[in-house]
């Protein structure tokens, strides 16, 4: 039974396209978020939802749009997809408040070609 | 501007001896630490946390160490087991925030 769920694994798609990646957690967490890691393996935070509101909006293009239609769920709309936009992208969830983990899910590789 | 830095990214360790992973942070706001375990194709799996009014917490067989004034965090797994290869992430989060700020990880290979 995943905790986090992402769907789909894995996203081929042209430049240009628009693409979303849907994310669901099961443990009850009132907030959730998206992270990116890149080719350099860096993984940073992009979104924090809480309770269906924007908490934290890293400097990441307005391309991107995240949607949270309950707190439960938070999906990542990409518009105009870019060669640059190719990395793995992280859901996660967490309980409200500091000093509390986040739970990831198993990750999202996108490739656009 | 890399704020959370694992300067080793990789490390080799025989089975049943420690593995030391290091992590060293520039921000004096973080008060919250994080190690996470990444094994290829899956999410971040939480490890160990510690918080800032702490300099050690111990969990089984992992334990991790604060040094504020260094600003230095340290993972020990004893005794390590081939289980434990994998990517370990260390991770801090600012005071009165959730946000988790990662460094780039190091691998674990832990042989026979």
């Amino acid at each position: 039974d995943t905790a986090v769920s992402q769907t789909p694994k894995y996203l081929v798609t042209q430049m240009g396209n628009d693409k979303s990646i849907k994310c669901e957690q099961n443990l009850g967490h009132d907030t959730m978020y998206w992270y990116k890691q890149d080719s350099k393996k860096f993984l940073k935070i992009m979104f924090s939802y809480n309770n269906k509101e924007l908490i934290i909006n890293e400097t990441v293009p307005n391309r991107f749009s995240p949607k949270s239609p309950d707190k439960a769920h938070l999906n990542l709309h990409i518009n105009s997809l870019e060669l640059g936009d190719s990395a793995v992208y992280f859901c996660a969830s967490s309980h409200l408040g500091q000093n509390t983990e986040a739970f990831f899910g198993q990750g999202t590789r996108l490739t656009v070609v | 501007d890399q704020q959370v830095k694992q300067n080793s990214p990789s490390l080799s360790v025989q089975e049943g001896r420690i593995s030391i992973l290091n992590c060293d942070y520039t921000n004096s706001m973080f008060d919250y630490f994080l190690w996470y375990k990444k094994y290829p194709a899956e999410g971040p799996t939480f490890l160990i946390s510690i918080s800032s009014i702490k300099d050690k917490n111990e969990d089984g067989r992992f334990t991790v160490f604060l040094n504020k004034s260094a600003k230095h965090l340290s993972l020990h797994i004893v005794p390590s087991q081939p289980g434990d290869s994998a990517v370990y992430f260390c991770a801090a989060s600012p005071y009165n925030t959730d946000k988790l700020i990662f460094g780039t990880g190091t691998r674990l290979q832990v042989f026979p």
